[in-house]
């Protein structure tokens, strides 16, 4: 079974500048979550779709905004960058078990603002 | 505010020589705690959910417990090959479909041949 895909793989952008991710969940799973990493730290929560629905948004200015497709696929949209959006861009694909949301990541987006 | 606390930050072993990874944790109401391992430039990759205090699960050479405030792993007998970051997260039971993770920032381990 393919896991969760992102695209791009790499991406350099200018500040001001506007971009777009994607991301394709695992089959069957409904939930797809946006996260940013910067170099050292850990993954830092920026969006949650379920359903198509924005079930939780984190601490990110409103540049950032995001979408989920009929086909439960997701854009994360960034705009005006600035030299802070370098980053890891990880999507999150999430299955419930009894009694978690287990969460798959995708191998990311390296997103690098000049 | 959920936090999680990783220690320690770097950890370099010998082939075969076992530690341990703790991950402090303060969350409302936890629905679960999530171990991933990441290599550099990549997502992280699913590892172990821990539901309840006591509770133990294993993995090749790796072995997650969790007490009310806090995780362990433990590395039996290390490879170089278990080198990579180890991740802690934690996600609070909150309403149908919510299901954000709370990460630390990790703990890089280094085993050496």
């Amino acid at each position: 079974d393919a896991g969760v895909t992102q695209s791009p793989t790499h991406l350099i952008k200018t500040r001001g500048q506007h971009v777009t991710l994607r991301c394709s969940p695992i089959s069957g799973h409904k939930s797809v979550s946006w996260y940013q990493q910067v170099l050292g730290q850990g993954p830092q929560f920026i969006f949650q779709y379920y359903e198509k629905e924005e079930r939780g948004r984190g601490n990110f200015p409103d540049r950032f905004s995001a979408r989920q497709f009929p086909n439960y696929s997701s854009e994360l949209n960034v705009n005006a960058l600035l030299l802070g959006d370098s980053a890891l861009y990880l999507c999150a694909s999430s299955l419930y078990t009894s009694r978690a949301y287990e969460q798959y990541f995708g191998p990311g987006t390296r997103l690098t603002v000049t | 505010e959920d936090q999680v606390t990783q220690s320690p930050e770097a950890l370099r072993l010998q082939e075969g020589e076992s530690s341990s990874l703790n991950c402090s944790y303060t969350v409302s109401g936890l629905r679960g705690l999530f171990w991933y391992r990441q290599d550099p430039g990549k997502g992280p990759e699913f590892l172990f959910t821990l539901y309840s205090a006591g509770e133990e699960k294993e993995k090749e050479r790796l072995k997650a417990t969790l007490t009310k405030k806090e995780s362990f792993l433990h590395i039996t007998a290390p490879k170089p090959e278990d080198s990579a970051t180890y991740l802690c997260a934690v996600q609070r039971r909150r309403h149908s479909g919510y299901s954000t993770l709370t990460f630390g920032k990790g703990t890089m381990l280094l085993v050496s041949p």
